[in-house]
């Protein structure tokens, strides 16, 4: 089983509307992060926002918020205010420690913000 | 900037051929990880180190093999190469093995390798 989901391979979003990023994970640990990075066309990815299994708020960083249902295994993306840099792909990740903390990977969103 | 430099930038590899990666982790991060991201997918996690020793591996073969140095830098060699190896190689360095945490893990920029 796949254990991060992410089932939009494109969204297109107006400039200044709000957008949801979606991300379903699989576990049986009580223990696990969950991620959202950004890729530009450059390669680099760049950490956006990040939610603990034990955090009981939702995690939020400036226009990013995580959309966090702990029972439903998702951890939703949500970008406010849409920025024509926001284009790019969107990935959620999850590491746990019971397996070495390795990231796990969805295969991504990718993001065009239309003026 | 995360302070994780990754050499070389881009390359061209012939079937067969091998290749060595290098990456230089952020300063006084002792654990380096690689991933392999093929054309429009998500990374794959390779292997990691910590403290100069391999402390995890994916589903990768022995072809793919990695040192981590005692500066925490760290190489990526790739013996035999295949057309499928081509793919964007990150390398992300953090400061602990064992943790999970938050915004404390660092991604370079990553080697394009084309193998033709």
């Amino acid at each position: 089983a796949q254990k991060i989901t992410q089932t939009q391979p494109g969204m297109f979003v107006q400039e200044k509307e709000a957008v949801t990023l979606d991300c379903t994970y699989d576990t049986s640990d009580q223990s696990y992060g969950l991620f959202w990075y950004k890729q530009p066309s450059s390669g680099e990815m760049i950490f956006l926002i990040y939610q603990g299994s034990y955090d009981e708020q939702n995690a939020t960083e400036g226009r990013y918020s995580l959309n966090f249902q702990k029972a439903r295994k998702s951890a939703n993306l949500v970008i406010s205010a849409s920025q024509l840099g926001d284009s790019a792909m969107y990935f959620c990740a999850m590491r746990e420690p019971n397996t070495g903390n390795q990231f796990y990977f969805g295969t991504g969103t990718s993001l065009t913000v239309i003026p | 900037e995360t302070g994780v430099t990754q050499s070389p930038t881009h390359l061209i590899k012939t079937r067969g051929q091998q290749v060595t990666l290098r990456c230089s982790s952020q300063s006084g991060h002792n654990t380096v990880s690689w991933y392999q991201q093929a054309l429009g997918q998500g990374p794959q996690f390779i292997f990691q180190y910590y403290r100069e020793e391999e402390n995890g591996r994916g589903n990768f073969p022995p072809r793919f093999s990695g040192l981590q140095f005692p500066n925490y830098s760290s190489e990526l060699n790739v013996n035999a190469l295949e057309l499928d190896d081509s793919a964007l190689y990150l390398c992300a360095s953090s400061q602990s093995g064992g943790l999970i945490s938050g915004n404390t893990i660092y991604f370079g920029e990553g080697s394009w390798l084309t193998v033709v």
